[in-house]
């Protein structure tokens, strides 16, 4: 079955320093990676996907994410955290061919300091 | 991104009493999903719903529940029987760009006394 791990229950930054959510998968083919976040008493936004092409994803609010299919990852980085940034993240992934089913991660909490 | 509305934002019920979740896209779509986020713990697929009939569902998705789609617009999320274990934020989400990305409405907050 497919799975996702995200190892971090939360990750703590520095404002203007540079963050990385941590994000690994388990597919049997080829993986349709997503990455969602969501700021409290809100629903799940959409930041970016991974289906095929440049490793390197870029997505919404200056996020970016990179697809490593050795180490079956895709972690979510941005070069300068922003203290409106502190959210839950959520890496998912598309179950399996024909179906939309998502398999979320346990989610991570992202907390940066000022 | 489509926007997607969810209604009640909260709702409280005693348990074993049926409650319905509602959520209306704003344009017209034939696919949507639902699912929980039972508090502090990840999100969790209950069903998805194509063209008035379930296409995929969980093992989460018991005889309990039921999905509709009333009048053509909204859609709906029916719980018989509730039980405590229910209490959860339930989302519906909608397809949006390629690529089997998903947009997600606001969620409602059940809570089951």
């Amino acid at each position: 079955a497919q799975s996702v791990a995200q190892p971090e229950d939360q990750v703590n930054v520095a404002e203007g320093n540079p963050l990385t959510v941590k994000c690994t998968y388990s597919v049997s083919g080829n993986p349709y990676l997503f990455w969602y976040v969501q700021y409290p008493n809100r629903g799940l936004q959409f930041l970016l996907k991974y289906i095929t092409g440049d490793n390197l994803v870029k997505g919404s609010y200056g996020f970016e994410a990179e697809f490593n299919k050795s180490q079956t990852s895709f972690h979510l980085k941005k070069p300068s955290a922003l203290v409106s940034d502190s959210a839950l993240y959520f890496c998912a992934v598309r179950d399996k061919v024909g179906t939309y089913k998502y398999i979320f991660g346990t989610g991570t909490r992202l907390k940066v300091l000022a | 991104e489509p926007e997607v509305t969810q209604t009640p934002s909260h709702q409280v019920t005693q348990m074993g009493q049926e409650v319905i979740l509602r959520c209306v896209p704003i344009s017209n779509h034939l696919y949507f999903y639902w699912y929980r986020q039972i508090l502090g713990q990840k999100v969790e697929f209950l069903v998805s719903f194509y063209n008035n009939e379930i296409s995929e569902k969980s093992e989460i998705f018991d005889d309990q529940f039921s999905v509709e789609r009333p009048d053509g617009s909204n859609f709906t999320l029916k719980i018989r029987s509730t039980k405590l274990e229910d209490s959860a934020m339930y989302f519906c989400a909608i397809p949006g760009q390629g690529g089997g990305v998903q947009y997600f409405g606001p969620g409602t907050r059940l809570t089951v006394l």
